[in-house]
């Protein structure tokens, strides 16, 4: 099973700073024809389902804001929010779709410093 | 707009099973990968399981925890998916989320989930 290593499991930021969430997978999730990585990012709020942020690593879904990025560097992956807002508070998790059994990281808890 | 609806979910016994259902509208059901993601209560996700489309022979892959308890089904004449729950534990307490796999990820779209609870 590919093991998804999500860091920190919490994390305080001011108002309009930016906001870090490391992943790093077991193995490398490049899959496809196009070179993309299956690497997806969830957000999570409270009493909601996750809703899909980035899919392929790096690429937002539809009616995400630009604020919210998605890199990665071999098997290091990474979210940043460029300038933390009060709707961001929420749960933050990694997630491989490469091979099943699919797996996520443990999650990331944002919240306001 | 997408819509994944789940039912079913309830208060079990340890020991005891359940069927969860789940109806999609919005899109088209032969087309998506479906997936079961849950959530037990103050934790993190964790899936379950899925079973492709037809057109791609089906299949259907399980989570070592559920495997040989848990079957995954479809209807695509009813565009429903369904997870039979054998041989509840208390750890399978969780929300248990229906997903649409719709081409961007195995994961696009989520409906609301629905609680099971498998205490004595």
């Amino acid at each position: 099973d590919i093991v998804m290593t999500q860091s920190p499991d919490s994390l305080a930021v001011s108002l309009g700073e930016r906001a870090t969430i490391n992943c790093k997978s077991s193995r490398g999730l490049l899959c496809g024809s196009n070179s993309k990585n299956c690497l997806a990012w969830f957000q999570q709020k409270p009493g909601q389902p996750p809703q899909l942020l980035i899919s392929g690593a790096s690429t937002r879904e539809s009616g995400v804001p630009d604020r919210f990025s998605g890199s990665v560097s071999g098997t290091d992956f990474t979210l940043t929010i460029s300038s933390l807002q009060a709707e961001d508070v929420a749960v933050y998790y990694c997630h491989q779709y490469y091979s099943a059994p699919l797996t996520f990281g443990g999650g990331t808890k944002v919240e306001i410093k | 707009e997408v819509q994944l609806v789940e039912s079913g979910g309830g208060l079990v016994k340890p020991g005891g099973s359940l069927r969860l259902s789940c109806a999609a509208s919005g899109f088209t059901f032969t087309n998506a990968w479906m997936s079961w993601v849950r959530q037990a209560p103050g934790k993190g996700l964790e899936w379950v399981g899925r079973i492709k489309r037809r057109i791609d022979g089906g299949t259907i892959d399980c989570a070592a925890p559920v495997k040989g308890r848990f079957t995954i089904s479809r209807d695509d004449s009813k565009d429903t998916l369904y997870l039979q729950m054998n041989s509840l534990k208390t750890e399978d307490t969780a929300v248990y989320y229906c997903v649409a796999g719709l081409g961007t990820s195995d994961l696009d779209d989520w409906g609301r989930g629905t609680l099971v609870t498998v205490s004595s």
